[in-house]
């Protein structure tokens, strides 16, 4: 069964603290890999993609990705309260268009002030 | 900045009914796709299309389902018998622009389907 999988959470963090979250998958061809971030009743919005191993740093959100360890993070600094929310983790078989993105279940943030 | 739309944001049904949910994908991309979350649960995916055929289909998208590109902007998910396990929020997503390398989804805002 290829899987993604998330902690539910919640992750409570203070506000201005770092939100660390993990993803692992279970395909190992999985080529493509994605941060959503989707607000309650609201549609997935993409904020982070990494392909290759090593960091991608886009503003205060890190990715980090391990392919031999099939894992996949998202740190979030200096978290602040409109952070809250439920941050997916994709994956995709391929880097091209084409193929579906299959998800995780999501770990809900909450950013207390 | 383009943006994927879909219409309606909400369509309540009986059961039995056939709905249509409207996407106006982003205007260049070249692959579409719709998903479903039941309240609670996991994005699944339901189908992706490309030049004008479906590409790939879950065990979900069932003879029920199907999908169009009726013209040239709009992409449409139609369901004929709607059950009461298809109540969900219905995502099309679309990415691929041709020569590019990596190619990211983008989601409209979603159709929330209430099945009575």
């Amino acid at each position: 069964q290829k899987e993604v999988e998330q902690n539910s959470g919640p992750l409570s963090v203070p506000e201005g603290a770092i939100a660390s979250l993990n993803c692992t998958y279970s395909d190992r061809g999985s080529q493509s890999f994605f941060w959503y971030r989707q607000y309650s009743g609201k549609s997935p919005e993409l904020i982070m993609s990494i392909y290759s191993n090593g960091d991608k740093e886009d503003g205060r959100f890190t990715a980090q990705l391990n392919k031999a360890s099939q894992y996949v993070s998202l740190l979030i600094r200096d978290s602040q309260p409109s952070d809250s929310a439920t941050y997916l983790c994709a994956v995709k078989r391929i880097k091209a268009a084409g193929n579906k993105l299959t998800f995780g279940g999501g770990t809900r943030v909450l950013v207390k002030p | 900045e383009p943006e994927v739309t879909q219409t309606p944001s909400h369509q309540v049904t009986q059961m039995g009914q056939e709905v249509i949910l409207r996407c106006v994908p982003i205007s260049n991309h070249l692959y579409f796709y719709w998903y479903r979350q039941i309240l609670g649960q996991k994005v699944e995916f339901l189908v992706s299309f490309y030049n004008n055929e479906i590409s790939e289909k879950s065990e979900i998208f069932d003879d029920q389902f199907s999908v169009e590109r009726p013209d040239g902007s709009n992409f449409t998910l139609k369901i004929r018998s709607t059950k009461l396990e298809d109540s969900a929020m219905y995502f099309c997503a679309s990415t691929g622009l041709a020569g590019k390398t990596y190619n990211e989804q983008f989601f409209g805002p979603g159709t929330r389907l209430t099945v009575l």
